[in-house]
C-alpha cells in the first residue's frame, strides 16, 4: 500500500521557467510534510517542509503548497535552475503519533534545460 | 555533509551470504532510520532507533534485523542474502522533524 504517490517519474523544464513537482497521499492522520532532494551517488538532503496547519511554505525559489482536502501537495522551484536537476522525493509523517514513520514518495527525476 | 557516517560506502557479496552495514548519526541525535532505495523505487522504511530502542518498523524482512548501540551507532545486519537484496540502503538522523540522510552504502549480491 503506497501511502505516499508521485505519479510523475519525470519531468522536463527549460532554465528559468516554474518547475512544479506533485504528491499525492492517501493516509489523512499525516501531519507534515517534506521535500528532499537527491543527486546521484549522494544522499537525500533536506529542501522544505510544511506543516499540516498551514497550506503554502516559502523558502527562496522553493514553495510547497498542501491541499489537505484533496490529499496533495506540490512543489513549485521558481525559477528552475540546472542545478536543480535531480531527483525529488516528497515525505510524509504523522509527528503526533509519537512513531515517527517517514513514508516517501517514489520519486520525480528533475531535468532542467538550459 | 549531512554528518550521517555509513560504511561500507559499496559492497559486493554473494548469495547466501550476511553483511552488516553501520551508520554513526549526527552528534546529538538520538534517532536513527534505515531505508532501502531499490533500483528505481522509492525510499522504503525499514526501521527506527530511538535511543537504542526501537520505534517503528516497516517493511523489513525477517532475515534483516538492525540494532542502535548504547554510543548512539546503528547496525543494520542482512542475512541469507539473495539478488533482490541489492539497493542502496540510507541511514538517517533525525532532529526536529527533519531527516539527514548518510551517503548510503550501496549492496551488491551477485
Amino acid at each position: 500500500d503506497q501511502q505516499v504517490k508521485q505519479n510523475s517519474p519525470s519531468l522536463s523544464v527549460q532554465e528559468g521557467r516554474i518547475s512544479i513537482l506533485n504528491c499525492d497521499y492517501t493516509n489523512s492522520m499525516f501531519d507534515y510534510f517534506l521535500w528532499y532532494k537527491k543527486y546521484p551517488a549522494e544522499g537525500p538532503t533536506f529542501l522544505i517542509s510544511i506543516s499540516s496547519i498551514k497550506d503554502k511554505n516559502e523558502d527562496g525559489r522553493f514553495t510547497v503548497f498542501l491541499n489537505k482536502s484533496a490529499k496533495h501537495l506540490s512543489l513549485h522551484i521558481v525559477p528552475s535552475q540546472p542545478g536543480d536537476s535531480a531527483v525529488y522525493f516528497c515525505a510524509a509523517i504523522n509527528l503526533s503519533s509519537g512513531t515517527y514513520k517517514y513514508i516517501f514518495g517514489t520519486g520525480t527525476r528533475l531535468k532542467v534545460l538550459a | 555533509d549531512s554528518g550521517v557516517t555509513q560504511t561500507p560506502k559499496h559492497l559486493i557479496t554473494a548469495t547466501g551470504q550476511r553483511v552488516t552495514l553501520r551508520c554513526s548519526p549526527r552528534s546529538g541525535d538520538l534517532s536513527v532510520y534505515w531505508y532501502q532505495q531499490s533500483l528505481d523505487q522509492g525510499l522504503q522504511f525499514l526501521i527506527h532507533y530511538y535511543n537504542g530502542e526501537e520505534r517503528a518498523k516497516g517493511n523489513i524482512l525477517e532475515r534483516f534485523s538492525a540494532q542502535q548501540f548504547p554510543d548512539l551507532h546503528s547496525e543494520l545486519n542482512l542475512s541469507s542474502l539473495e539478488l533482490g537484496d541489492s539497493a542502496l540502503y540510507f541511514c538517517a538522523s533525525s532532529k526536529l522533524g527533519e531527516l539527514f540522510f548518510g551517503e548510503g552504502s550501496r549492496l551488491t549480491v551477485l
